[in-house]
């Protein structure tokens, strides 16, 4: 079985201000992982996601996040938030060759103040 | 075009009442879910259907039934509602592969209970 926690429940930070949400999971297996980003009133969109290769991954508005085996982690980062960028964001976890089941931390909500 | 959708978007009802939420996609994939986000936010996985056939069933009460009429349609049925029933329920689907491939989410159903 696998488990995601997000160390941060929310997590405010200024306009222009640099970010980091922090993910760790637990797996006795190889897994994929995952961060979405829920928008006030929204479904989850994809955000970004680590299958296999570099372990460095980018999305196409500016978040990254690395794979660090060793440390179990995925953190997310961007150098610079917009206010835009205020939403819930949950990192998860899929076992490799498994039934597909996503598996979700709790959640962060990243809040950006002008 | 709404690539998964669900009806209805907001649903109240009485403890005890049987209800059921629609989830459709037009995206051509074979493989649907249904996830439960609660109150704090805490998303889980009930079900997953791959073709119509039952793929993922979570320690769900039997109180929910899961019902695909075609591959692109995902129904939940609800019977004898609880107040712990209420929830976000969210739809999404995917086409699997050999890789884990992206799960596309509908807009969630609120359903409160009183």
């Amino acid at each position: 079985a696998q488990s995601v926690t997000q160390l941060d429940s929310q997590v405010p930070v200024f306009e222009e201000a640099p970010v980091e949400l922090r993910c760790n999971y637990s797996s006795s297996v190889s897994v994929y992982l995952f961060w979405y980003v829920q928008y006030p009133n929204q479904g989850l969109q994809l955000l970004l996601k680590y299958l296999s290769g570099s372990t460095l991954v980018e999305s196409i508005n500016g978040f990254e996040a690395e794979f660090n085996k060793s440390q179990t982690s995925f953190h997310l980062r961007k150098p610079s938030v917009h206010i835009s960028d205020t939403a819930e964001y949950f990192c998860a976890v899929s076992e490799i060759g498994g039934a597909q089941k996503l598996v979700f931390g709790q959640g962060t909500r990243l809040t950006i103040n002008p | 075009d709404t690539a998964v959708s669900q009806t209805p978007k907001y649903l109240v009802t009485q403890m005890g009442n049987d209800k059921s939420i629609k989830c459709e996609q037009n995206l051509g994939h074979d493989t649907m879910y249904w996830y439960k986000q609660d109150s704090k936010k805490f998303l889980k996985i009930m079900f997953s259907y791959n073709n119509k056939e039952l793929i993922i069933n979570e320690t769900v009460p039997n109180r929910f039934s899961p019902k695909s009429p075609d591959k692109a349609h995902l129904n939940l049925h609800i019977n004898s509602l609880e107040l712990g029933d209420s929830a976000v329920y969210f739809c999404a689907s995917s086409l699997p592969g050999e890789r884990f491939d992206t799960q596309y989410f509908g807009p969630g159903t609120r359903l409160t209970v009183l």
